[in-house]
């Protein structure tokens, strides 16, 4: 079993609706959960952190977290052809080693 | 403006030849990352440090070496490049020293070695 894992794809959205991305992870220890959007060859961005169980949002981007069912997810909503991306999970493990463990990544398709 | 910054963006060198990606950052983080990526594949950490003169081995096993004699500098080096190092190379930085904050990644280095 992968630490982190995510459903690769391709999830394809219209225009205008809520796209959602899971994430689940192994070790119950972990403490912080990172949201991040790579384009087609470029490099991952920062979209979205989590720390707390419950809903975080910022803009159209809402993070999720459930610790007890060790799962984070991503809302995004009024898709846009632009949120067209592969969207990264990353999970810090806790063990105060600062290294953080990455999904392989869902590839989000927001038809026009 | 505070950034990280790697050079050069592309690469195209033949086998046996050293060579050596560069990663600076202007924010004054004291953890830095290397990551490898190949086209629609997941990351993979290959060194990592948390601040001067530390420096560890990643998940991935590398025949790079990597050093970190300045805070802002965290170059990562080639002895002997061969095809199987064609990759997409990722430098990251992190503020944090709890864990709470997430990588700022530079722009990457695509290395092709023919």
């Amino acid at each position: 079993q992968k630490e982190v894992e995510q459903n690769s794809g391709p999830l394809s959205v219209p225009e205008g609706a809520i796209a959602s991305l899971n994430c689940t992870y192994s070790d119950r220890g972990s403490q912080s959960f990172f949201w991040y959007r790579q384009y087609s060859g470029k490099s991952p961005e920062l979209i979205m952190s989590i720390y707390s169980n419950g809903d975080k949002e910022d803009g159209r981007f809402t993070a999720q977290l459930n610790k007890a069912s060790q799962y984070v997810s991503l809302l995004i909503r009024d898709s846009q052809p632009s949120d067209s991306a592969t969207y990264l999970c990353a999970v810090n493990n806790g063990s105060g080693t600062y290294k953080y463990i990455f999904g392989t990544g869902t590839r989000l398709k927001v038809l026009a | 403006e505070a950034d990280i910054y790697q050079t050069p963006r592309y690469l195209v060198i033949g086998t046996g030849k050293k060579i050596t990606l560069e990663c600076s950052q202007t924010m004054g983080h004291d953890k830095m990352y290397w990551y490898q990526q190949d086209p629609g594949m997941e990351l993979h950490l290959i060194h990592y440090s948390y601040g001067v003169n530390s420096t560890e081995k990643g998940d991935l096993s590398s025949e790079s070496t990597v050093s970190r004699i300045r805070t802002e500098h965290f170059p990562l080096t080639l002895e002997s490049a061969r095809p199987s190092h064609t990759s997409q190379y990722l430098c990251a930085s992190s503020e944090s020293t709890t864990g709470i904050y997430g990588y700022t990644f530079g722009s990457g280095t695509r290395l092709t070695v023919v």
